[in-house]
């Protein structure tokens, strides 16, 4: 079973600012495999990125995903006052990692 | 558009066995580009998955739920069902069903879930 870590816990920043959010894999996936979602309060989770690096549709530009192997991030290149959520990745449509909360400095 | 309901009890007695349908509209459980699934949140925590089914009936459970979990599909009625039995405080949390495709593209197969219920609040 792949076990997902994500990196860091928390990131305050401030609208504008570019955040870059890291979630590594217990052992070497497929990039293919790999999704990001964003999730606010009181709402399901929305898939931002699939495949490591493919945007979902209706996804703005300013968020990108990059990564192979083992190491995966995501980036978000000027913050807009909506994207302050936690954002999880997942493997395989199954395990999801613990979660990264970008909150407002 | 594919869109995904939950529907069942929202309290639960320890012991007992939670059950949850989730109903499926403007697509077809019958898809073979679809893995139904579903997921928790207990509150104030991370995304757990519970366990997906595919079009044929498999089905693949989170090894530490696996011995109290039952996943099932009705395509007559277009609908998949979560059971979890004696269930604890400890499985109270928000239940969300999702639908996870499966497409095979340029030489890789790609899994993700773009399609997801509101959720459903359980409380044992």
């Amino acid at each position: 079973e792949v076990v997902l870590s994500q990196s860091p816990d928390t990131l305050s920043l401030s609208p504008g600012e570019r955040a870059t959010l890291s979630c590594r894999a217990s052992q070497t996936i497929s990039s293919s495999y790999l999704a990001w979602y964003q999730q606010k309060p009181g709402q399901a989770p929305r898939l931002l990125i699939f495949g490591a690096s493919n945007r979902a549709a209706g996804i703005p530009d300013r968020f990108s995903g990059s990564g192979s192997g083992t190491d995966f991030t995501l980036t978000i290149s000027r913050l807009d006052p909506e994207d302050f959520a936690v954002y999880y990745c997942q493997h395989y449509g199954r395990s999801f990692g613990p979660g990264a909360k970008v909150d407002i400095k | 558009q594919v869109q995904l309901q939950e529907s069942g009890p929202g309290l639960v007695r320890p012991s007992e066995t939670l059950s949850l349908t989730c109903t499926v509209s403007g697509g077809s459980t019958r898809s073979n580009s679809y893995y139904w699934g579903w997921i928790r949140q207990p509150p104030g925590k991370g995304l757990e998955w519970i366990g997906s089914i595919n079009y044929s009936g498999g089905t693949y459970y989170s090894p530490s739920l696996k011995s109290r979990v039952t996943i099932s599909v009705d395509t007559s009625e277009n609908q998949f069902s979560l059971r979890l039995n004696s269930v604890t405080a400890a499985d109270t949390a928000v239940y969300y069903c999702a639908g996870c495709w499966v497409g095979y593209y340029e030489g890789s197969y790609y899994y993700y879930m773009d399609v997801w219920g509101n959720g459903a609040t359980v409380t044992v």
